[in-house]
């Protein structure tokens, strides 16, 4: 059974269009994340829900809208596809909204968004 | 979060230990050091974590200096498998979210 679950794993599609990405974790987490890895590879964070609540918003533009309709679910919508939003976007999980105080994030497998 | 700095890249012999460093001098009492590492497309995937002492699993040994300016990854007997981006974190216990930089790119030789 996979821990973080995403889906699309790839998605290719035009600027200008919308597109959600879904997220499952089925470990029980009470907190989920949103990161983006870019083409130089650097992750990073762009929203945390911590029991349906947001409790992290980067500096991300309002076209992302994360939506948590329950502690198990975090899904990303876009809107207004740009050519830099093409990167690849991880789902992450952890128990507590200190994931990072209790040691591990456990990460989904990426979906790999490209905007032509 | 303190600020980490990691080689760029490493290579190691297959069967050999492989130790990556990490600095972070900036270190304050409450922050720990936590390792991920990322396999090629592959999501992140925690190793260990530590906050003075040297801490094992059945990963990788974390050692941490005793000034804590400094700490070293250790595979014990490197695998093809352990070929990945290596992250050092370097975060207090109020952050609710992990910050990566750009890690350390080990290449496990055959």
């Amino acid at each position: 059974d996979t821990a973080v679950s995403q889906t699309p794993k790839y998605l290719v599609t035009q600027m200008g269009n919308d597109k959600s990405i879904k997220c499952e974790q089925n470990l029980g987490h009470d907190t989920m994340y949103w990161y983006k890895q870019d083409s130089k590879k650097f992750l990073k964070i762009m929203f945390s829900y911590n029991n349906k609540e947001l409790i992290i918003n980067e500096t991300v533009p309002n076209r992302f809208s994360p939506k948590s309709p329950d502690k198990a679910h975090l899904n990303l919508h876009i809107n207004s596809l740009e050519l830099g939003d093409s990167a690849v976007y991880f789902c992450a999980s952890s128990q507590g909204p200190r994931g990072a105080n209790t040691g591990e994030l456990f990460f989904g497998e990426g979906s790999r968004l490209t905007v032509l | 979060d303190a600020k980490t700095t990691q080689p760029p890249s490493m290579d190691c012999a297959e069967g050999r230990a492989a130790n990556l460093p990490c600095n972070h001098s900036t270190i304050s009492g409450n922050e720990y050091v936590y390792w991920y590492r990322q396999i090629h497309s592959q999501g992140p995937q925690y190793i260990i974590h530590g906050l003075k002492n040297n801490e094992t699993n059945e990963m990788a040994s974390l050692i941490i200096t005793e000034d804590r300016k400094s700490s070293t990854l250790i595979l014990p007997h490197a695998t093809l498998r352990d070929t990945a981006v290596y992250y050092c974190i370097v975060t207090n216990t109020g952050r609710r979210a992990l910050t990566f930089g750009s890690g350390t790119r080990l290449q496990v030789q055959p």
